[in-house]
């Protein structure tokens, strides 16, 4: 069965600090895996990484993927009281996208 | 540009009770996905559809849950009768094409939260 697994689950940070979120996968078909954020509603869509090795930057957010070792790490430096939210990675396979269960993330002042 | 529009934004209903989520997707994105997301946990896929066309329903629980999208737009999904485990966000998410792929970023509504008591 396919799976694709976030850790830590929850992470507790002050503000200013940097943190890594990792996302491992094991699928059949890879197509592509992408990183969300989601507070109170909707996942709001951050960064799709098709190809290893490739850095995707964002502001203070960003992301690669290694597909040898099938993950990838969402590094956010600086953080922000903002940056409080579930980070969700999803893997795309086909015409299949694989949720994880998502890293929740907390900047305290 | 329009998001992905759902509605009701909430629902409380007893259970056995049914209940209906409307979806309208962004203009011109012919995939069109509902997501089940309990608390504490990823979105789950439940169906996909290409056009009107069903893509992936495997994890839709056909006992209790349908989905229709008749004229490839909008779309319901219904469950019928409720049970208290399906309490849970359900995202309607819709892409370009097949979702994921270089261009079709999928986007997701705001969800619609249902609670069965």
């Amino acid at each position: 069965e396919d799976k694709v697994v976030q850790s830590p689950l929850s992470l507790v940070v002050h503000e200013g600090d940097t943190v890594t979120l990792n996302c491992s996968y094991e699928v059949t078909n890879f197509r592509s895996l992408l990183w969300y954020k989601q507070e109170k509603k909707a996942p709001t869509f951050l960064f799709m990484l098709t190809s290893s090795g490739i850095e995707k930057k964002s502001g203070r957010l960003s992301s690669i993927l290694d597909k040898k070792e099938l993950f990838s790490i969402l590094n956010i430096t600086a953080t922000q009281t903002g940056d409080s939210a579930v980070y969700l990675c999803a893997v795309e396979e086909r015409e299949k996208l694989t949720f994880g269960t998502g890293t929740r993330l907390t900047i305290i002042p | 540009e329009a998001g992905v529009a759902q509605s009701p934004r909430y629902k409380i209903i007893e259970k056995r009770q049914s209940v209906a989520f409307w979806c309208n997707p962004i203009s011109g994105h012919a995939t069109l996905y509902w997501y089940q997301q309990i608390l504490g946990q990823g979105p789950k896929l439940l169906i996909q559809f290409q056009n009107n066309g069903v893509v992936d329903d495997s994890q839709l629980p056909k006992d209790r849950f349908s989905a229709e999208r008749l004229k490839g737009v909008d779309s319901t999904l219904k469950i019928q009768p409720a049970k208290l485990e399906d309490s849970a966000v359900y995202l309607c998410a819709s892409s370009l094409g097949l979702g994921g792929r270089s261009g079709n970023t999928i986007y997701f509504g705001e969800g619609s939260w249902l609670t069965v008591v």
